[in-house]
């Protein structure tokens, strides 16, 4: 089977970094993707690693470390609109394509 | 460009009503999928295709019905609906399944089943 375990909740400044973690168990592993859903919307890829090390598009960085089945998606100078909920999935394969596992997502709480 | 469509937005069903969920991409995407998302539960495979006329089983398909007759719709479909069945559904797309592809989702069906 597949897990990913992901804190429930973060609350963080305006202006500060925040890391939210993710750490997973799966077969078939192929890469790790983050994506943000703001209340009653619909989620929207931020990152995607596959291979270990940092990935950075503008205020997000996403890492991966395949040999400590982890993850983390880092959010600098936090913004208000950055309340979100942030979910990491894994993308393994299986019956001849690539599948997401998504896991059950982080609320991120920016205040003044 | 639409993207990702879903219609209806909201739905209130009757325990043992019947429906269908319509999920419209104009990205011309070979894969698609049927996601559902409980509070606190993330989001769970019900259905997918890879192409025009397949569809394929996710981690949750009990219950649920698919169909991919045309490359641009995949409809989801409930035969006998229960209460169990209220949640919110997404509908996603992607050009061709490949491992480094973002999935497009939908606005979402919200379905309440009394």
């Amino acid at each position: 089977g597949q897990s990913l375990e992901q804190p429930s909740e973060v609350t963080a400044v305006e202006g500060a970094i925040v890391q939210i973690n993710c750490t997973y168990q799966t077969s078939g592993f192929y890469g790790l993707s983050w994506y943000q859903q703001h209340d009653g919307g619909a989620p929207t890829f931020l990152s995607y690693n596959a291979l270990d090390g940092l990935e950075e598009t503008g205020r997000f960085s996403s890492f991966l470390s395949r040999s400590d089945s982890y993850g983390y998606l880092l959010l600098q100078e936090l913004q208000m609109k950055d309340s979100a909920s942030y979910f990491c999935a894994v993308i393994n394969s299986g019956a001849g394509s690539y599948q997401l596992t998504f896991g059950k997502g982080t609320k991120l709480s920016v205040i003044p | 460009n639409a993207g990702v469509t879903q219609t209806p937005k909201f739905r209130v069903l009757k325990t043992g009503q019947s429906m269908t969920l319509l999920c419209a991409q104009d990205m011309n995407h070979e894969y698609m999928y049927w996601y559902r998302q409980d509070p606190g539960m993330g989001l769970r495979l019900i259905h997918y295709s890879v192409g025009e006329g397949t569809t394929a089983k996710g981690e949750v398909p009990d219950g649920y019905n698919v169909s991919r007759l045309k490359k641009q719709n995949f409809l989801l479909g409930l035969e006998s609906a229960a209460p169990s069945q209220t949640s919110v559904y997404f509908c996603a797309s992607n050009p061709t399944g490949g491992s480094n592809q973002p999935q497009h989702f939908g606005d979402g069906t919200r379905l309440s089943i009394l």
